[in-house]
């Protein structure tokens, strides 16, 4: 069983659709970060909450940790297929990463 | 941030032979790590490279087996020993430059025939 859950494994959508990947745990962390890597590179960090219920926005991707400071959700709207990669949460303080949600968008 | 750098980006390996990782920042950090990312997989760390002292290894990897180097605040090296196919992955390193926060080198991927 992993620290961190993530769901789902695998997402294939179309071009403007939305969608929303979640990281799990029973474990409370003092923050949470959300990394995305491409092929061939390693990952990249899109954003760290630190605060429960805090809620993040990069452009068309919304971020929110849970009240708990036990899960966080990663919310797309209308995908693009540059927002094709492996969506990757991270325990900063465990370096425990989820098993990753691996997106594809078609366009 | 940190720019990292490793070395190779990728190789060939056969099997029973050693690949040496480099991996170079281009400023100090005290923290610095080794993940392993099976094919299609997430990250599992493989060990904490410390300066001055012996790295500190996760359970189910050994120095036998990934010995590390780190001589310095900006380097380090990981070797995968004695390769086997089930060695074929991807071989990252980080760092950590403020609290709970990492930056990655590009990958070394590596495979073993």
């Amino acid at each position: 069983t992993q620290l961190l859950e993530q769901s789902p494994q695998f997402l294939s959508i179309q071009e403007g659709e939305n969608l929303t990947v979640y990281c799990n745990s029973s474990s409370v962390f003092s923050s949470l970060q959300w990394y995305r890597q491409e092929p061939g590179e390693g990952p990249v960090l899109l954003v760290t909450v630190v605060t429960g219920g805090e809620v993040k926005k990069l452009k068309r991707l919304t971020f929110q940790f849970g009240d708990a400071r036990k899960d966080s959700s990663l919310h797309i709207t209308a995908a693009q297929p540059g927002d094709t990669g492996l969506y990757l949460c991270n325990a900063g303080n465990m370096l425990t990463f989820g098993g990753g949600t691996r997106l594809m968008v078609k366009p | 941030s940190a720019v990292i750098s490793q070395k190779p980006s990728r190789d060939i390996c056969q099997r029973g032979t050693s690949l040496t990782i480099q991996c170079q920042v281009d400023s100090q950090v005290t923290m610095m790590f080794w993940y392993r990312q099976q094919p299609g997989q997430s990250l599992t760390l493989i060990a904490t490279a410390n300066q001055g002292s012996e790295a500190t290894y996760e359970s189910g990897f050994v120095i036998d087996k990934f010995p590390i180097s780190r001589p310095n605040l900006t380097f380090s090296t990981l070797t995968v020993s004695n390769m086997s196919p089930e060695d074929s992955s991807i071989y990252l390193c980080s760092v950590e430059t403020s609290a709970d926060t990492q930056y990655f080198g590009p990958g070394t991927r590596l495979t073993v025939l």
